[in-house]
C-alpha cells in the first residue's frame, strides 16, 4: 500500500467550530508531516513529525494543533479559526525521519474553507 | 526567502511539444527532486537527483543538475494534455532537520491537445 489518505475531502467551517482532518499511511513511514497550500502557491510546512513526536513547529498558530496518535495516523485539529486560513491542507509521509531531501509522498487533501 | 525560484511561472504548448521548466535554489543541497500537482490534489513525486548526479532520465522525463550554478531543469517530451499540471522543484537542504523539504514557486504547465 503506497497511499497516504485523507478525510475529509472538504470541510466548511464557522469561525467558532472546532473541527479535525485526518491522515493515515500503511507505507511504515515514521515522518509524518502537514502543510498548507493557498492557490497557485507552493506548499507551506506546518509541523513535522518524527517516530510519533512533534520535531518541527513552524510557528504556526495555536488554533492549529496537530496529534499523532500512533505511527499510522496523524490529525490536525482545528479551533477557532480564520478565514485566511481557508487552504489545501496536505498531509505527507517518509520513510526516515531527519534524512535531508527524503522523498515524501502526499494525500489528496482536504479542501477547508472557514466562513 | 528559503524558497527557490522557478521559470517560467506558467508555460502553454501544444501536445507532442517538449516543455522544459527549470529551478534555481540557494543553499547546498543532498538531493533535488520534482513533482507534479494536478489542479487541487495532491503532489505526485516525479524524480531525485542527488548532488553527485548531473543528469538522470524516467520515461519521458529528464532532470539536469548543475551544482555549480544551483539550478536544475525538467524536460517532459511529447507531452501530452495529461501533463497538465503544475510541477514543483524541492530541495533536501543539509542544513534542514526533520527531513524538510524547501518547495520552489512552481511551474504551471498547460498542454493543449
Amino acid at each position: 500500500d503506497t497511499e497516504v489518505t485523507q478525510t475529509p475531502k472538504h470541510l466548511v467551517m464557522g469561525m467558532t467550530n472546532k473541527k479535525s482532518l485526518k491522515c493515515e499511511q500503511h507505507m511504515g513511514h515514521r515522518a509524518m508531516y502537514w502543510y498548507k497550500q493557498k492557490a497557485k502557491k507552493p506548499p507551506e510546512l506546518m509541523f513535522v513529525y518524527s517516530y510519533e513526536k512533534l520535531s518541527i513547529n513552524e510557528s504556526v498558530p495555536s488554533r492549529f494543533s496537530p496529534e499523532c496518535p500512533n505511527s499510522s495516523l496523524l490529525n490536525l485539529h482545528l479551533h477557532a479559526l480564520q478565514p485566511e486560513d481557508s487552504a489545501l491542507y496536505l498531509c505527507a509521509s517518509s520513510q526516515l525521519p531527519g534524512l535531508a531531501g527524503d522523498t515524501q509522498y502526499f494525500g489528496p487533501g482536504t479542501r477547508l474553507t472557514v466562513l | 526567502s528559503q524558497q527557490g525560484e522557478e521559470d517560467p511561472q506558467a508555460l502553454s504548448i501544444q501536445e507532442g511539444e517538449n516543455a522544459t521548466m527549470n529551478c534555481s535554489y540557494k543553499t547546498s543541497i543532498n538531493n533535488l527532486q520534482w513533482y507534479r500537482q494536478n489542479s487541487g490534489r495532491g503532489l505526485v513525486h516525479l524524480i531525485l537527483i542527488r548532488s553527485n548526479e548531473r543528469e538522470k532520465h524516467s520515461g519521458r522525463l529528464r532532470v539536469t543538475l548543475d551544482t555549480s550554478k544551483k539550478s536544475s531543469s525538467l524536460l517532459i517530451t511529447a507531452s501530452r494534455a495529461a501533463d497538465t499540471a503544475s510541477y514543483f522543484c524541492a530541495t533536501g537542504n543539509i542544513y534542514n532537520q526533520g527531513g524538510k523539504l524547501i518547495f520552489g514557486q512552481g511551474t504551471e504547465l498547460s498542454v493543449k491537445p
